[in-house]
């Protein structure tokens, strides 16, 4: 079946380094690729995705590359902020599946000032 | 324009009891989506819910039902409940984007711990 996998956390930086939270997957098809961030008691929020390969999405700073070659969606980021901290999730929705997602178990990113 | 607002916030239940959460979707959405989170780990997929009907589910037993209404909100239902049921319960609406693609949105989640 689909599958996430994602580095693991806790990943600790100090503020205005370069973040980058590894991320491949496993499905059948070609699916879209979903980065989510959780800030602490909160919900999840899409922060970008791609829906095919060689597309890159971006947001607030961050870019992901959808690799289909190697099947990776890595998520960059240039200079993080304190207000940066939060679990990233990697996710992927099958075509054909009305959008269901499958999440891989999240990397906690803590920066420091 | 609200998002997707869910209710209770929290909630504390014995076990053997049985439990009812409720999402609003975004206004617009038409599709809800339930989702497990246990501490620690990604969210698991319980079941979707599209003109009043479970489209699909994933791995969860009979134990957790659901119900979508006229107005698309959702209710999740969880009997019998176990400890390991404690965990924040997320509702994601959606809809039919271009090219049979779709964009889910969280709510906030209900914490539920069993005692």
């Amino acid at each position: 079946g689909d599958s996430v996998t994602q580095m693991e956390g806790p990943v600790t930086l100090s503020e205005e380094a370069f973040l980058t939270i590894n991320c491949t997957y496993t499905a059948t098809g070609y699916p879209s690729l979903f980065w989510y961030v959780q800030y602490p008691g909160e919900g999840l929020q899409l922060l970008l995705k791609a829906t095919k390969a060689d597309d890159k999405g971006s947001n607030k700073g961050f870019e992901a590359t959808y690799r289909k070659e190697t099947t990776s969606f890595h998520l960059e980021k240039g200079s993080v902020q304190v207000s940066d901290s939060a679990v990233y999730f990697c996710a992927l929705s099958d075509r054909g599946s009305w959008g269901k997602l499958q999440f891989g178990a999240g990397t906690q990113v803590v920066v420091t000032p | 324009d609200a998002g997707v607002t869910q209710s209770p916030t929290h909630l504390i239940k014995t076990r053997g009891q049985q439990v009812t959460l409720r999402c609003s979707p975004k206004s617009g959405h038409d599709t809800v989506s339930w989702y497990q989170q246990a501490l620690g780990q990604g969210p698991q997929f319980i079941f979707q819910y599209y003109e009043e009907e479970e489209r699909q589910r994933g791995n969860f037993p009979d134990r957790f039902s659901g119900h979508q209404f006229p107005n698309y909100s959702s209710e999740l239902n969880v009997n019998a409940l176990l400890l390991g049921d404690s965990a924040l319960y997320l509702c994601a609406s959606s809809w039919q984007l271009a090219g049979n693609s779709y964009e889910q949105y969280f709510g906030p989640g209900t914490r539920l711990t069993v005692t």
